[in-house]
C-alpha cells in the first residue's frame, strides 16, 4: 500500500460545479495534511492545511480531515477553466522528534471545462 | 523577489557527468528542503537541512548525490556520474519553522535536468 493515495484521473467538471478531490494515507501517526495546486510545468503551490478532523474553508476550497477513515479530501466550489491543474495531497510523517519532510501523492488531474 | 531561487532552471548534461544545482531559501527560512519529482508523480523527499545540519537523508539519495548548506544559507544539490534515471525536476524548498504547526514550505521553481 503507497502512504499517499489519490486517484490520477483526470477528473473533468464543468465551469461553476464542485470539484471534489480524495486522498488517503496510510500512516496513522501522520499529523498534518496539505493540498498543493501544479500548473503544468511548474512547481507545487500551497492551497491550505488541515491537521485537526473537521471541516476547514479559505474561499472557494473546504478542506475535509477524518483520520478515523484516513481520509482527506479538497473541495472546490464554483470551479473555474484557471482551477484547472494537478492537485497533489502531502502527509506530514511524524519520525519521532523529526518532523521535517512531507509524503506526496502522485495528484489527481483536474479539468475544469468552460 | 523574495522567494525560493533555483538555478540553473534548466540543464542537459551527458551520461557520466557531473551537475550541481544551487538553491537561494527565502532569507529567514532556516529549514530548506530538496525533492525530486518525475512526470506523473508527485515530489519525493531527498533531504532537509536545519540552518546547515543536514537532518534527514531518503534512501533516494544514493552516494551519487550531495547536499550540502555550509552556512546555513543557500544549498547546492551535486549529482556525480549522472544517469537516464536521473532526468527530473529537481525542487528545492524552505520554510521557517518545523511541520506540524502549519508553517507553509514554499517552492522554487525547480531545476530541470535531461541527461542525454
Amino acid at each position: 500500500q503507497k502512504e499517499v493515495e489519490q486517484n490520477s484521473g483526470p477528473l473533468s467538471v464543468p465551469e461553476g460545479a464542485i470539484a471534489s478531490l480524495n486522498c488517503t494515507y496510510s500512516d496513522r501517526g501522520s499529523q498534518s495534511f496539505f493540498w498543493y495546486r501544479q500548473y503544468s510545468g511548474k512547481s507545487p503551490e500551497l492551497i491550505m492545511f488541515i491537521y485537526s478532523n473537521g471541516d476547514k474553508e479559505d474561499g472557494r476550497f473546504t478542506a475535509q480531515l477524518n483520520k478515523a477513515s484516513q481520509y482527506v479530501s479538497l473541495l472546490i466550489r464554483d470551479s473555474q477553466p484557471s482551477d484547472s491543474a494537478t492537485y497533489l495531497c502531502a502527509v506530514n510523517k511524524n519520525y519521532g522528534g523529526s518532523q521535517g519532510n512531507l509524503i506526496f501523492g502522485k495528484g489527481t488531474k483536474l479539468s475544469v471545462k468552460p | 523577489d523574495t522567494g525560493v531561487s533555483q538555478d540553473p532552471r534548466h540543464k542537459i548534461t551527458k551520461r557520466g557527468q557531473n551537475v550541481t544545482f544551487r538553491c537561494d531559501p527565502i532569507s529567514e527560512h532556516n529549514r530548506l528542503y530538496w525533492y525530486r519529482q518525475t512526470l506523473g508523480q508527485g515530489p519525493e523527499f531527498l533531504t532537509y537541512f536545519q540552518n546547515e545540519a543536514q537532518l534527514e537523508k531518503s534512501r533516494l539519495l544514493s552516494d551519487r548525490f550531495s547536499a550540502e548548506r555550509p552556512k546555513g544559507s543557500f544549498s547546492t544539490l551535486e549529482i556525480q556520474r549522472t544517469e537516464q534515471g536521473d532526468s527530473a525536476m529537481y525542487l528545492c524548498a524552505s520554510s521557517l519553522a518545523s511541520l506540524p504547526s502549519g508553517n507553509t514550505i514554499y517552492f522554487g521553481e525547480g531545476s530541470w535536468l535531461t541527461v542525454v
